[in-house]
């Protein structure tokens, strides 16, 4: 059974560095096929895809935030951090990570992340 | 980039009738689109992928259709757990792109 689960702070401060892991089980990313990706969604808004990772390491971001962002894993812990710079009120959200190709076929919960002073 | 729109922004059908959403891509995507229902305060979870295919678990009464650029969910018989947000989503090219949703409310 694949399950995700997300954690980091819930609060950052504007210019602050966001550090998010994922942490799963029933599958390694050391498999040839498997990957992991983020995903977030602003408080009543829509789903916007951020970074994806695969098994041999090949990295995608997206394209308006590539900048900001590092997706790496651990596959010894069966973790993925996402990294984001310079944090700033619009990126509240909900962080998901989730596994898939894509699509994503299995969801973490979620982590509720405010941009706050 | 790939922008998917879809309709309406909101549908309001009545329990036990059909309801159709529509996503549309602005450049082919080929069978590499997915949808979703995301009921409120819960994660996304995946319906249907390669346009028509549905997800392990996902009842018959979710059907997918469609290619290229223009595509279809129809659900019938709607069930109160049906009654939430859809997103479709292309995934033929980077980035992976999610429309903006369709609420599917109750009539």
């Amino acid at each position: 059974q694949i399950t995700l689960k997300e954690s980091g702070p819930t609060l950052v401060k504007p210019t602050q560095t966001l550090t998010l892991t994922c942490t799963f089980s029933g599958f390694s990313l050391s498999t040839r096929g498997f990957s992991v990706g983020w995903i977030r969604q602003p408080p009543g808004k829509a789903l916007e895809w951020l970074a994806h990772i695969y098994w041999n390491d090949d990295k995608r971001y997206s394209p308006s935030l590539k900048s900001r962002l590092t997706i790496t894993k651990d596959t010894s812990k069966n973790q993925v951090v996402l990294t984001m710079t310079n944090m700033d009120p619009v990126d509240t959200a909900t962080y998901y990570c989730a596994h898939g190709g894509p699509p994503f076929d299995y969801w973490g919960q979620g982590t509720l992340v405010t941009v706050s002073s | 980039e790939i922008v998917m729109t879809q309709s309406p922004a909101t549908l309001s059908v009545s329990p036990g009738e059909r309801a159709t959403l529509s996503c549309r891509a602005s450049q082919s995507v080929s069978s590499n689109l997915a949808w979703y229902r995301q009921k409120p305060g819960q994660a996304p979870r995946l319906l249907i992928y390669a346009a028509s295919t549905r997800a392990t678990g996902i009842p018959a009464r979710f059907s997918g259709s469609g290619s290229g650029t223009d595509f279809t969910l129809t659900i019938s018989n709607l069930q109160s757990e049906d009654f939430a947000v859809y997103y479709c989503q292309q995934y033929n090219n980077w980035p992976d792109i999610f429309g903006q949703g369709t609420k599917l409310e109750i009539k």
